[in-house]
């Protein structure tokens, strides 16, 4: 069965400094993985996905994550965050089709001024 | 904007009632699903609806059924409503089951079961 493990589940980070999210899958075939952001009260909204190709992904609002097979991890990752950033991020991984994801259990983003 | 609506965005059931969340999603969004999300945790997968019909399920028990309808909108279902049921439920909708479509999130329905 597949699963995600995000191990962090608070982080504290400084405005402007660099950050890293981890999260490891475990599936059979080749994943599809995801990593998804809900701000309080909202719905998901998807930063980025990897299906294939380049390990490196980039995403939206500066984000990029990347695809290790070998260490079964897809980890975000963010040079500089901003005070906008502070949310709950999610990693995710799917089957080849549909929208049947399995979602890690989250890692909450705190950011100091 | 995702262009997917649920309605309504919160409510109060009592244990042992039903409940029934809507969904409604853009023109050409064939394909469906619905998430649970308890407090403090990830959401977990319910069911897929393609074309109007189910082609996915998680671990869910039978009392969780859904509907999905010509004009893109769709419904989930609770009977028998348990404490454990108080979630964030979350409809999810795409143009496909391919893996490069990208999947829409709505903002959820809040139900709290008492």
């Amino acid at each position: 069965a597949q699963s995600v493990t995000q191990p962090d589940i608070h982080i504290t980070v400084s405005e402007g400094a660099s950050l890293e999210l981890r999260c490891n899958y475990s599936y059979g075939a080749t994943p599809y993985l995801f990593w998804y952001v809900q701000s309080p009260g909202q719905g998901l909204q998807l930063l980025l996905k990897y299906f294939s190709g380049d390990t490196l992904v980039q995403g939206i609002k500066g984000f990029e994550a990347e695809f290790k097979r070998s260490q079964s991890s897809f980890n975000l990752r963010k040079p500089s965050v901003h005070w906008s950033d502070a949310a709950e991020y999610f990693c995710a991984v799917g089957p080849n089709a549909g929208n049947m994801l399995t979602f890690g259990g989250g890692t909450r983003l705190m950011v100091k001024p | 904007e995702t262009g997917v609506t649920q309605s309504p965005t919160h409510l109060i059931k009592t244990r042992g009632q039903q409940v029934t969340l809507r969904c409604s999603s853009q023109s050409g969004h064939n394909t469906v699903s619905w998430y649970q999300q308890a407090l403090g945790q990830g959401p977990q997968f319910i069911f897929q609806y393609y074309r109007e019909e189910e082609n996915g399920r998680g671990n869910f028990p039978p009392r969780f059924s859904g509907l999905q309808f010509p004009n893109y909108s769709s419904e989930l279902n609770v009977n028998a409503l348990e404490l454990d049921d108080s979630a964030l439920y979350l409809c999810a909708s795409s143009t496909g089951t391919a893996p490069g479509n990208t999947i829409y999130f709505g903002e959820g329905s809040w139900l709290t079961v008492v």
